[in-house]
């Protein structure tokens, strides 16, 4: 069974702050996802990765910034942390790109930001 | 561009009641098509996918999808629910082909009643 961890469940960061989020995969996937829920909102990607070292943006990365130095590991960046970031984070990972080819979540990161 | 439409945020209905969660997409291309859930403070796993052949879709669970071209629909059924059913409910769309990404819904929150 895939299993994506997310390094934290519970984060409270200040205002300001640079704030990391981990999120490593054991089946050697190809692609990453960073996502952000909000109620109503539903899933919006931040950035994601097909690659190691190859990120691109997804539909909200203002105020955001990925690396992925290792395949089984891509990390999330808050450079300056600000209230509007409270919310809970989703790493996914997806074998090769086919399009057909299901996510698998992490149990994700619930982050405020006072 | 795709988008993915779940007209009813929430929908409470009684244990052993049948229960018809809605989801329309538009795309300009073909599309691969998802249903995930997410319990309580976790994150999404998958309940089914459609990717071709047979428009019925059998997932775990004891769900069901229609995907219905015509339409645009792919709706999730269950012909009698459970208190742990109790969930939230993604539909989730992907392109045949061209970018990596995934279009999420906003979530439908089944609330199974007593």
């Amino acid at each position: 069974d895939v299993k994506v961890t997310q390094s934290s469940r519970y984060l409270v960061k200040r205002t300001g702050e640079k704030v990391f989020l981990e999120c490593v995969q054991d089946m050697d996937h190809e692609n990453m996802f960073w996502y952000r829920q909000d109620p109503g909102l539903g899933l919006r990607l931040i950035y994601f990765s097909y690659d190691v070292k190859m990120k691109e943006k997804g539909d909200i990365p203002e105020g955001y910034s990925v690396s992925r130095e290792k395949k089984e590991r891509f990390s999330l960046i808050l450079e300056s942390a600000s209230t509007n970031q409270t919310s809970m984070y989703l790493c996914a990972s997806s074998d090769y790109w086919s399009g057909n080819q299901p996510q698998h979540f992490g149990d994700g990161t619930r982050l405020s930001i006072l | 561009a795709q988008s993915v439409t779940q007209l009813d945020s929430q929908v409470p209905v009684f244990e052993e009641a049948p229960v018809e969660l809605r989801c329309n997409y538009s795309s300009s291309v073909s599309v691969y098509l998802f249903w995930y859930v997410q319990y309580p403070n976790q994150g999404l796993q998958l309940l089914l996918k459609y990717l071709s052949g047979s428009t019925l879709v059998k997932g775990i669970n004891g769900f069901e999808a229609e995907f219905n071209k015509s339409q645009t629909s792919f709706h999730l059924r269950k012909p009698s629910v459970h208190i742990s059913d109790t969930a939230e409910y993604f539909c989730a769309v992907s392109s045949t082909s061209g970018t990596y990404k995934y279009i999420f819904g906003t979530g439908t929150r089944l609330k199974v009643l007593a």
